[in-house]
C-alpha cells in the first residue's frame, strides 16, 4: 500500500525551530518528486515547498523562503522540513504530498500539526 | 502569482442532483489544472488532473473539464459521500496555489 506519514510536529514558541518528517512506502521514493502542503485551522490549501526526486531546483513559496528548508533522504524513503524562526501564522496542519505528474499530488499523508504560540 | 477563484463559495444541493464548480485563473494555466476533494479531518484527495483525467479509483460521475482560464468539475449525480470541500489548483506556474474551495452541502 503506498502511504506517507509525517510526524515531528508539536508546539513551539515564534522565534523557534522544528523539523518535521515524511516516511514513505510503497512505492518508489527516490524517482517521485514530494511536497509539503499546509493548512491553517479553518482555512485553505497553501503550498510550501518542492523538491524534486533529486533534490535539484527545490521551490519554495514567499512566505517561507529563507525560513523553511525541505530535503530528502532518498537511501530512508524521508523527507524532512526544517522550520526556524516560526511565525504565528505558520500554525497549521502540514501535509507531505507524493508528485503524479506535474506537480499535483496523488498521495498523502494524514498531516503533522504545528502549533506556533 | 496566479490566483484560482472558485465559485459558488458554497452550493447546496440534494443527493442525485448535479453539481457544476467553477475555478477561474487569473491568468492562463493551459490543461495544467488539478480538482481535490477534502473531508472534515481527512487529507486532500485528487480526483482530477490535466484538467480532465480522472485519478485512479475516482468514480466516472466526477469529471473535469476547460482549458486557459476557466475549468470545471461536475458531479454527475451527487452520492452522499461527495458532499465535501473541493479545492482547485494550478500547477502552470510557480508558485503553486490553490483555489479558495467550494463546499458542496446536503440541502
Amino acid at each position: 500500500e503506498v502511504q506517507l506519514l509525517e510526524s515531528g510536529g508539536g508546539l513551539v514558541q515564534p522565534g523557534g525551530s522544528l523539523r518535521v518528517s515524511c516516511t514513505a512506502s510503497g512505492f518508489t521514493f527516490s524517482s517521485n518528486a514530494m511536497a509539503w502542503v499546509r493548512q491553517a485551522p479553518g482555512k485553505g490549501l497553501e503550498w510550501v515547498a518542492a523538491i524534486p526526486s533529486t533534490s535539484r531546483d527545490i521551490k519554495y513559496a514567499d512566505s517561507v523562503r529563507g525560513r523553511f528548508t525541505v530535503s530528502r533522504d532518498n537511501s530512508r524513503n524521508m523527507m524532512y522540513l526544517q522550520m526556524t524562526n516560526l511565525r504565528a501564522e505558520d500554525t497549521a496542519i502540514y501535509y507531505c504530498a507524493k508528485d503524479i505528474w506535474g506537480w499535483t499530488f496523488d498521495v498523502w499523508g494524514q498531516g503533522t500539526v504545528v502549533t506556533v504560540s | 502569482e496566479i490566483v484560482l477563484t472558485q465559485s459558488p463559495a458554497t452550493q447546496s444541493l440534494s443527493p442525485g442532483e448535479r453539481a457544476t464548480l467553477s475555478c477561474r485563473a487569473s491568468q492562463s494555466v493551459g490543461s495544467n489544472l488539478a480538482w481535490y476533494q477534502q473531508k472534515p479531518g481527512q487529507a486532500p484527495r485528487l480526483l482530477i488532473y490535466s484538467a480532465s483525467q480522472r485519478a485512479t479509483g475516482v468514480p466516472a460521475r466526477f469529471s473535469g473539464s476547460g482549458s486557459g482560464t476557466d475549468f470545471t468539475l461536475t458531479i454527475s449525480s451527487l452520492e452522499p459521500e461527495d458532499f465535501a470541500l473541493y479545492y482547485c489548483q494550478q500547477h502552470s506556474k510557480w508558485p503553486l496555489t490553490f483555489g479558495g474551495g467550494t463546499n458542496v452541502e446536503i440541502k
